[in-house]
């Protein structure tokens, strides 16, 4: 099956500077690579993702990269906020019924 | 549009009581999934609904785990006996259809605790 390797497991950055999370997957056949920001007490939601046909693609502050050759994707948000605290899980996702299978998470923390 | 609504929120038990949790997915949406998520970690899925079939249930301990859905519509999450470490966050989520690229909305989770 499917496994995905998320780093760093905790992230501290000033108010203003970027952040950036990595991730690694193991099947080429998945196809599908979002991104979920999970505040406490609350579930899951999607902030951005991509798909395989594409290497890049922007949100505003929020952007996300995929290398499908080394298997590698990365969030990369600019001009943290404090409201960007929360902890961020990659994704992969693929087959017929787009099992998806989640990192190990990313505790984010933007000092004022 | 209502988001996806699940019940208990929280809920304290014994190892070797039973739970059940409760789901409403978005309405019209085919897709259903239950995922665990121990703290610490990201959410584990346990069953996937495909309106009122499973599609998969690998990861569900069947021996203790059971789930349904029927009419295609709310789901139930069932653990008997529990045991402690089943301690975890129980995550419903529901998406437009499967085999499509499409994203997945989360409701708020039941924290379960064994004690």
């Amino acid at each position: 099956g499917e496994n995905v390797e998320q780093h760093p497991s905790t992230l501290s950055v000033q108010e203003g500077d970027s952040a950036v999370i990595k991730c690694t997957y193991s099947d080429s056949a998945s196809n599908y690579f979002p991104w979920y920001k999970q505040e406490l007490g609350k579930g899951p939601q999607l902030i951005i993702d991509i798909r395989s046909n594409v290497g890049e693609k922007k949100d505003q502050r929020i952007a996300v990269t995929l290398n499908k050759t080394a298997k590698h994707f990365s969030l990369h948000i600019t001009e943290t906020q404090p409201e960007d605290s929360a902890v961020y899980f990659c994704a992969a996702s693929g087959g017929g019924y787009q099992k998806v299978t989640f990192g190990t998470g990313t505790k984010l923390q933007v000092i004022p | 549009e209502a988001g996806v609504a699940q019940s208990p929120r929280y809920k304290i038990i014994e190892k070797r009581q039973s739970v059940a949790f409760w789901c409403n997915p978005i309405s019209g949406h085919a897709t259903l999934y239950w995922y665990q998520q121990i703290l610490g970690q990201g959410p584990k899925l346990l069953i996937q609904f495909q309106n009122n079939g499973v599609v998969d249930d690998s990861q569900l301990p069947k021996d203790r785990f059971s789930a349904e859905r029927l009419k295609g519509v709310d789901s139930t999450l069932k653990i008997q006996p529990a045991k402690l470490e089943d301690s975890a966050v129980y995550l419903c989520a529901s998406s437009f259809s499967p085999g499509l690229v499409n994203e997945q909305f989360f409701g708020p989770g039941t924290r379960l605790t064994v004690l």
